[in-house]
């Protein structure tokens, strides 16, 4: 079975402009979850979707949004690039929506300069 | 502030059972307790979750006692290939899931 997917896998911005992060769940999930990894750290929450609404929201401006479609895909959108949001991206998929059992995808790298 | 505490780094030896203790103060009522392993280049990959007492699956085990503060996670008889960062988390509700830093575990011959 194919797991998480996301894209693109790497991506290079310049400061100011928008980003658009896809990611695909494994067949079956229907919570989506994404999260911000930057280098050296864990992952930080930013959003979670469930049957495509907001079931919460990590501590992260308003630059930062997401929708979940009804194939249970989901988009991260990111306005404004700073240099400071570059990042591992991470989207994460899970059955219930219980906040555990969350499976991981590669990742797409975000690069602003 | 709920913050969850691991060590950075641990060395062990192929073979040998590695114990990694996470806490985690103020662990909420809801909130499960879940281990990661992360690969360079790579999204972290789930190893085990568990409540309370112990789990064991095919990998590890999860230690958490009774009063949810901190928990272990035990990877017996380690190899080379387990050489990686290992993430403990906690979560529940609206805030999702909170990492620790993680912890780099070398593993050597």
């Amino acid at each position: 079975d194919a797991g998480v997917t996301q894209s693109p896998t790497h991506l290079i911005k310049t400061r100011g402009q928008h980003v658009t992060l896809r990611c695909s769940p494994i067949s079956g999930h229907k919570s989506v979850s994404w999260y911000q990894q930057v280098l050296g750290q864990g992952p930080q929450f930013i959003f979670q979707y469930y049957e495509k609404e907001e079931r919460g929201r990590g501590n992260f401006p308003d630059r930062f949004s997401a929708r979940q479609f009804p194939n249970y895909s989901s988009e991260l959108n990111v306005n404004a690039l700073l240099l400071g949001d570059s990042a591992l991206y991470l989207c994460a998929s899970s059955q219930s929506g219980r906040w555990g059992e969350q499976y991981f995808g590669p990742g797409t790298r975000l690069t602003v300069t | 502030l709920a913050k969850t505490t691991q060590p950075i780094s641990m060395d062990s030896y192929e073979g040998q059972e590695v114990n990694i203790t996470c806490s985690h103060n103020n662990i909420a009522t809801n909130d499960y307790i879940t281990w990661y392993q992360q690969f360079p280049s790579q999204g972290p990959r789930f190893i085990i979750q568990g409540y309370k007492t112990k789990v064991t699956n095919e990998v590890a085990s999860l230690f958490i006692p009774a009063d949810r503060k901190s928990s272990t996670l035990s990877l017996p008889r380690v190899s080379l290939s387990d050489t990686a960062v290992y993430y403990c988390s906690r979560g529940g509700g609206a805030d999702g899931l909170t990492f620790g830093k993680g912890t780099h575990l070398i593993i050597q011959p």
